[in-house]
């Protein structure tokens, strides 16, 4: 979807490395999130956010950190990268009305850590 | 402890017959319920959703049952066609964050 873009797509990194996602979006929505999707889990939701400066944590936050200084842009940051944080992230944006038109979901970053 | 669950990793159904996909939930306070598909390599995409004050939504070939007593959403489809083939989570909310299942895989052979 062309309002909100992942990057980088795919990265291979090192364990103990500190790695950044960032996810952008041009809708000027309010909402938010990231999840990672692993095979047997389906997609965890690893942080949120409600506004610019406005975060919590989600299902699976240990290990991981987030920034949102301007509305477009919600940053994720692996602290210190392990081998269980190989996954696909994804980030989704929702406006006010989510709850009838749902998230949009970028198309994902593969992180491989080795 | 896993609020939302798809217990049938997947399923496998004819073209034009009905593909019934099943998730329960177990926090009674969940108020929106919504169903999105995802095709590989590609972001989850937005099917349709229903609140906890009604137990049926509509939109073409796709209908959302929700039965808050038992506390189980289904997602039917109708009739299935080849390009419904894709991973289907169900996604359950209360405060606005929406936590999902672990998914289930559809293949609608021709």
């Amino acid at each position: 979807d062309a309002g909100i873009t992942q990057s980088p797509r795919h990265k291979v990194t090192e364990t103990g490395t500190p790695v950044t996602l960032r996810c952008h979006q041009t809708e000027n929505h309010r909402y938010m999130y990231w999840y990672r999707q692993d095979p047997g889990h389906g997609l965890r939701l690893i942080h949120y956010s409600y506004g610019v400066k406005d975060t919590d944590k989600g299902e699976v936050s240990d290990g991981y950190s987030v920034s949102r200084s301007k509305t477009e842009d919600f940053l994720l940051t692996l602290e210190s990268a392990t081998s269980s944080q190989t996954s696909v992230y994804f980030c989704a944006i929702g406006s006010d009305f989510w709850d009838r038109y749902g998230y949009t979901f970028g198309s994902g970053t593969r992180l491989t850590v080795v | 402890d896993q609020q939302v669950k798809q217990n049938s990793p997947s399923l496998s159904v004819q073209e034009g017959r009905i593909s019934i996909l099943n998730c329960d939930y177990t926090n009674s306070m969940f108020d929106y319920f919504l169903w999105y598909k995802k095709y590989p390599a590609e972001g989850p995409t937005f099917l349709i959703s229903i609140s906890s004050i009604k137990d049926k939504n509509e939109d073409g070939r796709f209908t959302v049952f929700l039965n808050k007593s038992a506390k189980h959403l289904s997602l039917h489809i109708v009739p299935s066609q080849p390009g419904d083939s894709a991973v289907y989570f169900c996604g359950s909310s209360n405060t606005g964050k929406l936590i999902f299942g672990q998914g289930t895989t559809l293949q609608v052979k021709p």
